[in-house]
């Protein structure tokens, strides 16, 4: 069965310092993979996705992801952290047939520190 | 472009009461996803639907029921509410959903507390 493990549910970054959220899935077929943010009380939005291709995958705000399938990992990074990106992180896995549905990681709630 | 629109946005009710959450998209997507989101369990799936009049179990079902009569409108009804229920609740949509690369479109959230 598919799932995803989100290592950390809570981060902290200073100001302009590297971001790195950690995700990591298991899956029997190659998997789909997402990462959505979550600004306070406010609903999910796509920050990048893998499907296909460049294992390399960029997103929006200056965030991206690697997909390295012989660590089963998926982790988001950005070079240089703003107070903006405080927030919750979800990785998902999109599985299944006919209905592909997702399962979302525990999530990752992001402090920027001054 | 309203998007996805969930309503109400807070809730408070009581145990054993009727609560029906409603979620209405303008992007005539062809199927959409109630979640409920709790601590420490990121969002789980409710129910699914892939058009009007279909519609599927996800993950935790119980106690909840769904309809689908228009393409746009995706009301999820707690029949009896209990205080397990109380969570914020999700509803999402996209494009195809047969797809599995095909990106979920969340709306706001409904903020459910049940006394």
């Amino acid at each position: 069965a598919q799932s995803v493990t989100q290592l950390g549910s809570h981060v902290s970054v200073s100001e302009g310092a590297l971001v790195l959220l950690r995700c990591n899935y298991s899956s029997s077929v190659p998997p789909y993979l997402f990462w959505y943010v979550q600004y306070p009380n406010q609903g999910l939005q796509l920050l990048l996705k893998y499907t296909t291709g460049a294992t390399l995958v960029k997103g929006i705000n200056g965030f991206e992801a690697e997909f390295k399938k012989s660590e089963t990992s998926f982790h988001l990074t950005k070079p240089s952290a703003h107070m903006s990106d405080a927030a919750e992180y979800f990785c998902a896995v999109s599985v299944g047939s006919g209905t592909y549905k997702y399962i979302f990681g525990t999530g990752t709630r992001l402090k920027v520190l001054a | 472009d309203a998007g996805i629109t969930q309503s109400p946005r807070y809730k408070i009710t009581e145990t054993g009461r009727q609560v029906t959450l409603m979620c209405h998209q303008t992007w005539s997507h062809s199927y959409m996803f109630w979640y409920r989101q709790d601590l420490g369990h990121g969002l789980r799936l409710i129910y699914y639907s892939a058009a009007a009049d279909i519609t599927d179990k996800g993950e935790v079902p119980d106690g909840y029921v769904v309809s689908r009569s228009k393409t746009e409108n995706f009301p999820l009804t707690l029949e009896s509410a209990t205080r397990s229920q109380t969570s914020v609740y999700f509803c999402a949509s996209s494009l195809s959903g047969g797809a599995s690369t095909d990106t979920q479109y969340f709306g706001p959230g409904t903020r459910l507390t049940v006394l």
